[in-house]
């Protein structure tokens, strides 16, 4: 099978650094995505093919993608920015999403 | 305005089936493959299936292979998804996504409002 593991939660100040790390061995040559999803919503893309932004999105949200681990960061956090975040990955005709993590802007 | 809305959600009994509809307005239906994803309230994501826009790929989650069918009618700018045999664990919201590429790999830039699927007796 095909895991992707996330923290369960990471919480942040205002105006502070959020990482969000996403670790599988698949992940290894494949490109990450990243949804948001706040209570009672839809899930949003906010980062596809590793590091790229959708049209609308913050640049406050970048990613990265190394080895075996993806990370979304969110530069400077809103409480706006306090939502789940999923990473995502394809592999042999399928995709993965992982465990998810709470963001928690305190 | 780019929309997906899902439809046919509803209580159903263990081993019977039940058919998901997806319509898609705003875009070009038949340029972009399309997937299905669904999450149990309070719990995380899980894809469940995808389709190329021509309907030449069909992939599906391990869970729900040989049991759930997915298609598309590019006439109607439709998805489908027939789910059969359902499971306790099949209780969900099902959700339609479009995919950012033709056949598949581009991750999920539109998403609908979901529709819900219960399956108890």
């Amino acid at each position: 099978s095909y895991e992707l593991t996330q923290p369960h939660s990471v919480s942040v100040s205002p105006g502070q650094t959020a990482s969000i790390t996403c670790s599988g061995d698949k992940l290894r040559g494949k490109y990450a995505y990243w949804y948001q999803q706040k209570p009672g919503q839809s899930p949003l893309l906010v980062i596809y093919q590793d590091t790229k932004r959708p049209s609308g999105i913050p640049e406050r949200f970048s990613g990265s993608n190394s080895g075996n681990t993806a990370t979304l960061t969110i530069s400077g956090t809103q409480a706006m920015d306090e939502a789940d975040y999923y990473c995502q990955a394809w592999g042999s005709g399928v995709y993965v999403f992982g465990t998810g993590t709470k963001v928690t802007v305190l | 305005e780019v929309q997906l809305v899902e439809s046919g959600g509803g209580l159903v009994q263990p081993g019977r089936s039940l058919r998901l509809s997806c319509a898609a307005s705003g875009f070009t239906f038949d340029d972009y493959a399309m997937h299905w994803v669904r999450q149990v309230p309070g719990k995380g994501l899980e894809w469940v299936s995808g389709i190329s826009w021509n309907n030449s790929t069909r992939d599906y989650a391990d869970s729900v292979k040989g049991r759930f069918i997915i298609a598309r009618d590019n006439t109607k700018n439709s998805l489908y998804l027939q789910m059969n045999s359902l499971r306790s664990e099949d209780t969900a919201l099902y959700y339609c996504a479009k995919d950012r590429r033709p056949t598949g790999e581009g991750g999920m830039d539109v998403w609908g409002q979901g529709t819900t699927v219960t399956v108890s007796s």
